[in-house]
């Protein structure tokens, strides 16, 4: 079964913290991977993709993420959070298998503190 | 990047009535729209998957003839919530795909839908 999860629920950092967001994920076949950020009380926004090529991937905003095929894993990074990145933070997964339908993680609670 | 228009942004509807939210690509052709589902503090869970001129693809546990999906052209597609009851409050988010490999999908800005 297809199925993506992400390992912290909720995070309280101090601003200049670093990030970093665990993402593993279980699916049959070439996968496409992505996170996604949703401010409170806006829609969701792309951060970052991994189609193929370097498994390191920067996004939007300072964000990173390292696509480890071995460990089914893409984790975000961000070596610097701001009070802005304050936000709920998804994990997705699609390919082939699924019609490319995005399967996402349950979401990351990220509280920014000044 | 592409954009995808959702529209109501938010509706309030009384228990039994029927309310329809339409989803628009507006700067491409999508083949595929997905139709998502967010309660709150949760994540998305799909609900269904539309093709333009076939019907939708529900996902387990949803009920077709409740959520009725339309993708009559390749830049619309409408989700009905047929005989809305309280529990079908929610925020419904559409995206759209041009479809192909490597292609992501864009997401509308979402409708929250409260059945008073």
């Amino acid at each position: 079964a297809q199925s993506v999860s992400q390992h912290n629920h909720h995070v309280i950092l101090s601003e200049a913290a670093s990030l970093e967001l665990g993402c593993n994920y279980s699916y049959g076949g070439t996968v496409n991977l992505f996170w996604y950020v949703q401010y409170p009380g806006q829609h969701l926004q792309l951060l970052l993709k991994y189609f193929s090529g370097d498994p390191l991937v920067k996004g939007i905003k300072g964000f990173e993420a390292e696509f480890i095929k071995s460990k089914f894993s893409f984790n975000l990074r961000k070596p610097s959070v701001q009070w802005s990145d304050t936000a709920e933070y998804f994990c997705a997964v699609n390919g082939k298998n699924s019609g490319y339908a995005l399967n996402f993680g349950k979401g990351t609670s990220l509280l920014v503190t000044p | 990047g592409a954009v995808v228009s959702q529209h109501p942004s938010r509706v309030i509807c009384k228990s039994g009535t029927s309310v329809k939210i339409e989803c628009r690509s507006l700067d491409f052709q999508a083949t595929t729209m997905f139709w998502y589902r967010q309660f709150p503090k949760q994540s998305l869970m799909l609900m269904a998957t539309s093709n333009e001129g076939s019907k939708a693809t529900y996902e387990q546990g949803v009920e077709k003839d409740k959520f009725l999906i339309n993708h009559a052209s390749l830049t619309l597609s409408t989700l009905t919530v047929t005989s809305a009851h309280p529990e079908d409050s929610s925020f419904y988010i559409c995206s759209a795909t041009p479809g192909g490999l490597n292609t992501e999908a864009f997401f509308g800005q979402g409708t929250r839908l409260t059945v008073v």
